[in-house]
């Protein structure tokens, strides 16, 4: 699975958008860019997935790079409660040998009131 | 609300004395798996299960051991805990593999 380049820490002012990049350079065509994130001392949530297209659902829109190499997690209006650390990964889909998420260092998103 | 349940959320054991850990689940998912995740570090895969197929990680230890005696409920055997092996143990499920995973609370285990 490809490497996945985060920034370690991030603030964000409540009820403004968060957007967390994640540099992917040497993703492959048949891999997907999932985003985790893990609120203190709770286990990891999933929180969106894609290809090629944006995507959106009702957690935040994932926004891919026409070249893949990078995407852009956003939450549209951050609240106290998104405070967590958020992981970007690259990973094959439907795969029988490539099961496991490999989380890399992630991102810690403190929101600000 | 389907979910994954572990129990217990935290669980002290001594040194060499072994210890399981449980995790269930409603959602009838194929695939579970055992993470074990240390102080400010991220989480690191340790085995998987595929319905009955086991997978182990290459750099899991030997000291790691896991059950899957039916489709709900998954174990996790540490059979001679060290100081090393304090963390907090996350169990995941996913319906195929490769899909998005759903994690349970954890368990922290503390060795004395």
């Amino acid at each position: 699975d490809a490497k996945t380049t985060q920034p370690p820490s991030m603030d964000c002012a409540e009820g403004r958008a968060a957007n967390l990049p994640c540099n992917h350079s040497t993703i492959s065509g048949n891999e997907y860019v999932y985003w985790y994130r893990q609120i203190h001392s709770q286990g990891p949530q999933y929180i969106i997935h894609g290809l090629k297209n944006n995507e959106t659902n009702e957690m935040a829109s994932l926004i891919i790079t026409e070249d893949r190499k990078s995407s852009t997690l956003i939450l549209p209006h951050a609240t106290l409660r998104d405070t967590a650390v958020y992981y970007c990964i690259v990973r094959v889909s439907r795969s029988s040998s490539a099961s496991k998420i490999i989380f890399g260092s992630g991102t810690r998103l403190s929101i600000r009131p | 609300d389907a979910m994954v349940i572990q129990n217990p959320r935290y669980q002290v054991t001594q040194f060499g004395k072994p210890v399981t850990l449980s995790c269930s689940q409603t959602l009838n998912h194929n695939v579970m798996y055992w993470y074990q995740q240390k102080s400010s570090q991220a989480p690191k895969l340790l085995f998987h299960y595929y319905d009955k197929d086991f997978n182990n990680e290459a750099d899991t230890p030997d000291n790691f051991q896991s059950r899957r005696p039916n489709t709900s409920f998954c174990f996790l055997d540490i059979r001679s805990p060290g100081l090393g092996d304090a963390a907090m143990y996350l169990c995941a499920t996913s319906r195929e593999k490769g899909g998005e995973q759903y994690f349970g609370p954890g368990t922290r285990l503390t060795v004395t």
